[in-house]
C-alpha cells in the first residue's frame, strides 16, 4: 500500500541556514506526485511545492527546493537561507495516478515541526 | 483571491449531538475532501467527492457521512458525536490535476471540534 514516511518530529535550524526536511514514500505505481504543504501555527495549510514522478530536474520554488532521489523513493524539501516566518509544521503527501486518478487524492505523512531559531 | 470556507472554526458539542461541518469552495472545483488532523498522525482522508453526488469512503469513513447536492458544497456529518471524533477537521478543494496542472489540494482553515 502506498505511504508516506516523514521520520524527524521536530527540527531545530538557525536563522539563515539551510534546512533539509525527510521524506521517504512507497508506492507501485510509476505515475505519481510528491507535494509538500507548510502549516503555521494560525492552522492554515500552504502548498509550497511539487515534483512529479517523471520530471527531469528536481522542483524549485524560490527559498525551497525539493531533493527528488527516485530510486531512494525520497523527496526530501531543502529550505535554503532559513527566517523566522519558516517555523511551522511541514507534511509531505503524495498523489497516486493509478489510485487517486482524476480525483486527486493525497496521502500525507505524519509532519516535521521546525522551529527557526534567532 | 480563490478561497475554501469552512462555516465554523471552533465548536464544542456534547456526545450524541449531530455534527454538521460544512465546507465551500469557489473554483469551481470538481474535487472535494474532509480530512482530519491529529497529533502524531497527519491528515487522515475521511471522505471525497469528485462529482456532485457522489461520495467515496477514505481511510477512516466509520461514524462519518457527506453529503454533495452542490458543486461549490461539501458537508461532512457526524451522525452521533463521539469524544474520540474530537479533532481537527480540514476541508480542501483540487482540480482533476490534467493538462499540466499539479492538481493540488486547496485546504480551508480548518474546524476544530471538541466533543464533551
Amino acid at each position: 500500500a502506498q505511504k508516506i514516511t516523514q521520520t524527524q518530529p521536530g527540527m531545530f535550524v538557525q536563522e539563515k541556514e539551510a534546512v533539509t526536511l525527510d521524506c521517504t514514500y512507497d508506492t507501485s505505481d510509476p505515475s505519481y506526485g510528491l507535494f509538500w504543504y507548510k502549516q503555521p501555527s494560525s492552522g492554515e495549510m500552504i502548498f509550497l511545492i511539487y515534483q512529479g514522478s517523471y520530471d527531469q530536474q528536481n522542483a524549485t520554488e524560490g527559498r525551497y527546493s525539493l531533493n527528488f532521489q527516485k530510486a531512494r523513493k525520497s523527496a526530501n524539501l531543502v529550505i535554503s537561507a532559513s527566517q523566522l516566518g519558516d517555523s511551522a509544521m511541514y507534511f509531505c503527501a503524495m498523489r497516486e495516478a493509478g489510485y487517486g486518478g482524476a480525483t486527486n487524492k493525497l496521502i500525507f505523512g505524519t509532519g516535521t515541526l521546525l522551529a527557526v531559531q534567532p | 483571491d480563490v478561497k475554501v470556507t469552512q462555516s465554523s472554526r471552533y465548536l464544542v458539542k456534547r456526545t450524541g449531538e449531530k455534527v454538521f461541518l460544512e465546507c465551500v469552495q469557489d473554483m469551481d472545483h470538481e474535487n472535494m475532501f474532509w480530512y482530519r488532523q491529529d497529533p502524531g498522525l497527519g491528515l487522515r482522508l475521511i471522505y471525497f467527492s469528485y462529482d456532485v453526488k457522489m461520495k467515496e469512503k477514505g481511510d477512516i469513513p466509520e461514524g462519518y457521512s457527506v453529503s454533495r447536492e452542490k458543486k461549490e458544497r461539501f458537508s461532512l456529518i457526524l451522525e452521533s458525536a463521539s469524544t474520540n471524533q474530537t479533532s481537527m477537521y480540514l476541508c480542501a478543494s483540487s482540480s482533476p490535476g490534467n493538462s499540466g496542472d499539479t492538481g493540488e489540494l486547496f485546504f480551508g482553515e480548518g474546524s476544530r471540534l471538541t466533543v464533551l
